[in-house]
């Protein structure tokens, strides 16, 4: 089945303290993408990847880090989170080339920072 | 900058009506694409439709249609015989084009529209 999974489903962690959230596709997509959801102002781009390697930023990139290494995972790395980052965050992948590709979403992260 | 805007926060219908839900947009591309997603209160996306901006006629997906007035730059979202389980946020996206015409990937949302479901 294709699907882009993402892990941990529900995250509940405090100020400072280090976060990874993976995500991996099995479409081979080139291109992946984060995005967090706030409500009143749907979701925004955080990092993409364009192919291994290849990650640049997206609206809102401070306080975030990625990495691609292998095609299939899209890790996002909070350093040191803080509240302001407590949010739903969506990864997300595609094929590229044309505007009429759909992007597959993951299943959702939801982040608590206290 | 590529700008959606979803000017309904809510609305409200009977089951087995239709609504429409509406979406503008701002671009300076010539070639974008039009997408909407549906988020049922478990959280998911779910991709409904999709229009490109050559395209002449109106997407179609069952119960969904996409009212596309490029002069008007909109793309509203018609869903047909209302169904309790169509009661979820709905976004509007677009997708960006780079200056060689292909697509970075990158989507560009709405606000969103909570659809409500009355039985």
């Amino acid at each position: 089945e294709a699907q882009v999974t993402q892990n941990p489903r529900y995250l509940i962690t405090v100020t400072g303290k280090k976060l990874t959230v993976t995500c991996s596709q099995n479409m081979n997509h080139e291109y992946m993408s984060w995005y967090r959801q706030d409500p009143g102002l749907g979701l925004r781009q955080i990092y993409y990847s364009m192919n291994v390697e290849v990650t640049d930023k997206g609206d809102v990139p401070e306080g975030y880090k990625v990495s691609r290494k292998e095609k299939r995972n899209f890790p996002l790395i909070l350093e040191s989170p803080s509240p302001n980052q407590t949010s739903l965050y969506f990864c997300a992948s595609s094929l590229t080339g044309g505007v009429s590709y759909e992007q597959y979403f993951g299943p959702g992260t939801r982040l608590t920072v206290t | 900058a590529q700008k959606i805007t979803q000017t309904q926060p809510g609305m409200f219908v009977q089951e087995k009506e239709a609504v429409t839900l509406d979406c503008t947009y701002d671009t300076s591309d010539q070639s974008y694409g039009l997408f909407w997603y549906k988020q049922p209160s478990s959280g998911e996306m779910i991709f409904l439709i999709y229009q490109g901006s050559y395209d002449e006629q109106n997407a179609t997906e069952g119960r969904y249609s996409l009212n596309f007035q490029k002069a008007r730059k909109s793309a509203n979202l018609v869903i047909s015989a209302s169904q309790l389980g169509d009661s979820a946020m709905y976004f509007c996206a677009m997708r960006e084009v780079n200056a060689g015409g292909t697509s970075y990937g990158k989507l560009t949302f709405g606000q969103g529209t909570i659809l409500t479901v009355h039985p």
